[in-house]
């Protein structure tokens, strides 16, 4: 069984660009989470996805925008890109939401690394 | 709120010696409680979760942890390290009602020296 699959692995973008990273979960898991990884912060929590709506929302600013698509693949979208987005950005997928508190069952991606200069 | 906090930012071991990283958390309902590992240049590998039972979990590659409710405290133990197990350690609770927002710990740097 193919785990979570995450493209690309590493980004080099500039100041003002917009970038999207994609997300392929476990083939059958419905939810789809995101991460934010950087030295100051640690892993913050970006958004989760399940069944193409969005159900959870972390703290970020709106620039910071996703959605799922009917085959559970998710994207990410960062508009306006600034040098702090730079970060290792995790996703995560789970099978159901239909038991709270479940949670990602430790089915990560590698990752991408977005890199702003 | 949820907070959860590592308070060692790095421990150094010898190889095969135990180690014990700790994990304190607070929140104001009840939740689960997990433990990831982060090797260089990879995502997170789920180590083992509590949900509810046994407070004494078993996960992989030799690590357990005890969920400890009095001290709010979820520390994780393995009896004899091996370099392999040098990565970075990230503690994680998710509340029990509907969230599915994982807060983590600012993590704990495992260093195994030969």
């Amino acid at each position: 069984k193919a785990g979570v699959t995450q493209t690309p692995r590493y980004l080099i973008k500039t100041r003002g660009q917009q970038v999207t990273l994609s997300c392929s979960p476990i083939s059958g898991h419905r939810s789809v989470s995101w991460y934010q990884q950087t030295p100051g912060q640690g892993l913050q929590f970006l958004f989760e996805y399940f069944s193409e709506t969005q159900r959870n929302k972390g703290n970020f600013p709106g620039r910071f925008s996703g959605r799922q698509f009917s085959n559970s693949r998710s994207e990410m979208n960062v508009s306006t890109l600034e040098l702090g987005d730079s970060a290792l950005y995790l996703c995560a997928s789970s099978l159901n939401n239909l038991t709270p508190g479940q949670g990602p069952r430790g089915y990560f991606g590698p990752g991408t690394r977005l890199t702003v200069t | 709120a949820q907070s959860v906090t590592q308070l060692d930012s790095q421990v150094p071991v010898f190889e095969e010696a135990p180690v014990e990283l700790r994990c304190n958390y607070s929140s104001s309902v009840s939740v689960y409680l997990f433990w990831y590992v982060q090797y260089p240049n990879q995502g997170l590998q789920l180590l083992l979760k509590y949900l509810s039972g046994s407070t004494l979990v078993k996960g992989i590659n030799g690590f357990e942890a005890e969920f400890n409710k009095s001290q709010t405290s979820f520390h994780l133990r393995k009896p004899s390290v091996h370099i392999s197990d040098t990565a970075e350690y990230f503690c994680a609770v998710i509340r029990m009602d509907s969230s599915y927002k994982l807060i983590f710990g600012s993590g704990t740097r495992l260093l195994v020296r030969p």
